[in-house]
């Protein structure tokens, strides 16, 4: 079955320490994005991909980092300068650019704890 | 960038109760609409879309929304509310032609008693 896949489901991290996590997707979408999900606020976009070796900064990028080496891969950097790192992260895709009108693909998230 | 308003942060309804929920954007250009709902344990997933054509679209569910544009609204509504659709529903815009980036509201969480 085609989908996005996010590992892990749950993370622990130190503060201090710079956490990656994982995202795959096996529908053949050029666009990828990363979202987090805090109680109260919703969905806030921290970068996003239109197509493999691009991406930009959404509203949040600030003690993030992400790359799109391969197309079905957008993995997402936690850095330490992240000053409230604990959080729900949510990876989705589209068909992207030549489709405005393509709903996302969620994953089933990435709960991190940093203590 | 576009941005996303939610009204109501929690709603709570009685089975059989009509729902409307409140969803207001701010861009000038074209847009695309969605309402997304997330079940209690479960993934995000689509309710339904607005991209053209009719501004009144029909989704799964018995779902349905309309699209006014010169209030830049896009509220969702049911006739009749069921307890299986306690969930938490987000309204999002994506601005075409603005590399199609999507922004969402903050959701309203429904809850619907039995």
């Amino acid at each position: 079955d085609g989908g996005i896949t996010q590992s892990p489901k749950y993370l622990f991290r130190k503060e201090g320490q710079n956490v990656t996590l994982s995202c795959e997707q096996n529908l053949n979408h050029d666009a990828m994005y990363w979202y987090r999900q805090d109680p109260g606020q919703g969905l806030r976009l921290i970068y996003y991909s239109q197509i493999v070796n691009d991406f930009q900064k959404g509203d949040i990028a600030e003690g993030y980092s992400v790359s799109r080496e391969k197309k079905e891969s957008f993995p997402l950097t936690v850095t330490s300068a992240q000053k409230n790192p604990t959080a729900f992260y949510l990876c989705a895709s589209s068909s992207g650019r030549a489709d405005y009108n393509s709903p996302l693909h969620f994953g089933n998230g990435t709960r991190l704890t940093v203590t | 960038a576009q941005s996303v308003s939610q009204h109501n942060h929690h709603v709570i309804l009685s089975e059989a109760a009509s729902l409307e929920l409140g969803c207001n954007y701010s861009y000038g250009g074209t847009v695309n609409l969605f309402w997304y709902v997330q079940y209690p344990g479960q993934h995000l997933q689509l309710l339904l879309k607005y991209f053209s054509g009719d501004p009144l679209v029909k989704g799964i569910k018995g779902f349905e929304a309309e699209f006014i544009k010169s209030k830049f609204s896009f509220n969702l509504r049911k006739p009749s509310v069921q307890w299986s659709d306690t969930a938490e529903y987000f309204c999002a815009v994506n601005a075409i032609y603005n590399n199609n980036d999507m922004r969402f509201g903050a959701g309203t969480r429904l809850t619907v008693k039995p």
